[in-house]
Parts: C-alpha cells; sequence; structure tokens
C-alpha cells in the first residue's frame, strides 16, 4: 500500500516563503506530484517530481528526495490567493495516485 | 483543448434515494477516468477509475458502483444513499499511464439528509 504525511496547517505571512513537506511509504514509487485546492474548488495539477532534486514554475519549486522518500512544495512571495489546500500524491507504476490528507495554507498580512 | 464536464454542482438527496452523477470528457481519446470522493475538510479518497469502455477497477467496497458507457463517459451511481455518502464527488482523466497527472471536474457537492 501507500501512505503519505504532510502537516495538517501552516501559516505565513504575505511575501513570505513557504514549505510544506511530505513524506510517503510506498512500494514501487514512480513520482510526487502536487495539487492545489481552494476552498469550495477543484484540485489542480501543480507539480510533478519522478528524479531527485529540485523543479521550478515559476513562484512554486517541488524537490524530491527518493532515498529519503521525502518532497517538499515551496512557495515564494507568497500572496493571499495561495491561501489553499495543498495536497502530495504519489502513484506506483501504473497504478492511480493517492493523495495526503492535504495541508491547509492560510497566508496572512 | 480539453475538458471535463461534470453535473450537479449541488444535490441534495433523502436517504434510500438513487443517484446518478455523471462525468464527460472532451478533446481526447481513451482518457483514463477516476471517481474520487472528498469529505468535508478531508483529502482524496479513490472510488473507482476506468481505463476504458467497460473497464471499472473498484478501490473501496461501498453501496456505489461506476460504469462507462462510451470512450469519454463515467457515470457514478448508487441505487440507496446512505447518509455516509454525503461528500464532495470529483471526477478526473488523465491521458497515458494511470499514474500520471490527473485533471479534475468542477465537483458536485452531494448532501444526503
Amino acid at each position: 500500500g501507500q501512505s503519505l504525511e504532510q502537516p495538517s496547517e501552516v501559516t505565513a505571512v504575505e511575501g513570505a516563503i513557504v514549505q510544506i513537506n511530505c513524506t510517503y511509504q510506498t512500494s514501487g514509487f514512480y513520482g510526487l506530484s502536487w495539487y492545489q485546492q481552494h476552498d469550495g474548488g477543484a484540485p489542480t495539477f501543480l507539480s510533478y517530481n519522478a528524479l531527485d532534486g529540485l523543479e521550478e514554475t515559476g513562484r512554486f519549486s517541488s524537490f524530491l528526495s527518493r532515498s529519503d522518500s521525502y518532497g517538499y512544495l515551496l512557495l515564494q512571495e507568497l500572496q493571499m490567493k495561495d491561501s489553499a489546500s495543498y495536497f502530495c500524491a504519489t502513484n506506483s507504476g501504473n497504478t492511480p495516485l493517492v493523495f495526503g490528507k492535504g495541508t491547509r495554507l492560510s497566508v496572512i498580512a | 483543448s480539453q475538458t471535463i464536464h461534470q453535473w450537479p454542482a449541488t444535490l441534495v438527496q433523502p436517504v434510500g434515494s438513487p443517484l446518478s452523477l455523471e462525468c464527460t470528457v472532451e478533446g481526447t481519446s481513451n482518457p483514463n477516468l477516476y471517481w474520487y470522493r472528498q469529505a468535508a475538510g478531508r483529502g482524496l479518497q479513490l472510488l473507482f477509475y476506468s481505463v476504458g469502455i467497460g473497464q471499472i477497477s473498484s478501490e473501496v467496497p461501498q453501496n456505489l458502483s461506476a460504469s462507462r458507457p462510451q470512450d469519454r463517459q463515467f457515470i457514478l451511481s448508487s441505487k440507496k444513499l446512505l447518509l455516509s455518502d454525503s461528500g464532495f464527488y470529483l471526477c478526473a482523466w488523465s491521458v497515458g499511464r494511470v499514474g500520471s497527472p490527473l485533471h479534475f471536474g468542477n465537483g458536485t457537492r452531494l448532501t444526503v439528509t
């Protein structure tokens, strides 16, 4: 089976940097994905890491360490609109994504 | 471009009533289709997925069922709803391997009373 652990809540100040961690246990790990979900909305895909290292997409970056079964999502220059829930997800080969329980990010002024 | 339509957006149903939620995808062929459920303030639970017409994989045994009568149509059904079926139901699609990035519909918020 697969399981993922991520903090339930994080609070950060507008303009700052925040890191949301995710640790996972899975057999046959294939990659780590991140999704953003605003209240009442649908999740949207943010990033995917299959190899170790950092992937950057604008203000968002995602990191993976396969040896540590660990990854994180880094959000820079935080904006109020970044307040949302963020989910990490993994899959094993040709299997559907399994999601963590999500981290609720609150950006404060 | 690809789009996904899911309806209705909200639904209030009494316990014991039937359920039918529909999802269609446009702009892609032979997508993988998924139904997820999200309880209030919780994570996403995979209910069913399909890699082709008539091919349904069930992840969680319960009183729900899914069908894929056409390539780009995915239906979630129940004969008799339970209170515990309340939640936010999300349809999603992907292409290629089953674990590839998901594209979600806007969801259906179901309240069973």
